[in-house]
């Protein structure tokens, strides 16, 4: 079992939706998650950094984090056309990411 | 600079060459990350340096790679005698403190070897 798994997708939705994009992990010891969102040919940009469990939002981005059953989400509200990219989780200090899951925003 | 800064972008050799690949970190961050990512897969931890120290190289498939950062600013990550599976995304991270605090990463160096 690796130790973050995503779903690749991809996964498609149309303008304005609201996108759930999950993330498992199974090291029980992380304290702190990032998300980061990857356009092609570019490094990944960090998104949201949070901690433990509960929510954390950030204008049109939440984070959620659910210690029991080792699963964080990324809620992205409005989506648009940009937010077209692969999304990757991991948690910090793992040194670890997720495969990503490619989000497609069509207009 | 204002993000973290990589060069070549781009970089095709030959197999059986040696390469180096350049990671400036942003200004004043204590840890320096490198990681490499295949085509549709998350990036893959190499090393990690905490100033001049290499605190972890685990991740280093082999020992044809090689990586430094002497005065604990700009790191080199060396690759000798390439071969063709070593065709990838190299990506450097530098964060403001340890190892759990958020990494900004670079564009990146794409290798090709032919």
């Amino acid at each position: 079992q690796k130790e973050v798994e995503q779903d690749p997708g991809p996964l498609s939705v149309p303008e304005g939706a609201i996108v759930s994009l999950n993330c498992t992990y199974s090291n029980s010891a992380f304290q702190y998650f990032m998300w980061y969102r990857q356009y092609s040919r570019k490094g990944p940009e960090l998104l949201m950094y949070t901690y433990s469990s509960g929510n954390k939002e950030d204008g049109r981005f939440t984070a959620q984090v659910d210690k029991s059953s080792k699963y964080i989400s990324l809620f992205i509200r409005d989506s648009q056309p940009s937010d077209s990219a692969t999304y990757l989780c991991g948690p910090a200090g793992g040194l670890v990411f997720g495969a990503g899951t490619i989000l497609r925003v069509k207009s | 600079g204002a993000g973290v800064s990589q060069s070549p972008r781009y970089k095709v050799a030959k197999r059986g060459q040696d390469v180096a690949l350049r990671c400036d970190p942003i200004s004043g961050h204590v840890s320096l990350f490198w990681y490499q990512q295949a085509l549709g897969q998350g990036p893959e931890f190499l090393t990690y340096f905490q100033n001049e120290a290499q605190l972890d190289k685990s991740g280093l498939p082999s020992d044809r790679f090689f990586a430094e950062r002497p005065e604990g600013s700009v790191s080199t990550l060396k690759i000798q005698r390439t071969q063709q599976e070593d065709s990838a995304v190299y990506l450097c991270a530098s964060s403001l403190g340890g190892s759990d605090q958020p990494q900004h990463f670079g564009d990146g160096t794409r290798l090709s070897i032919l």
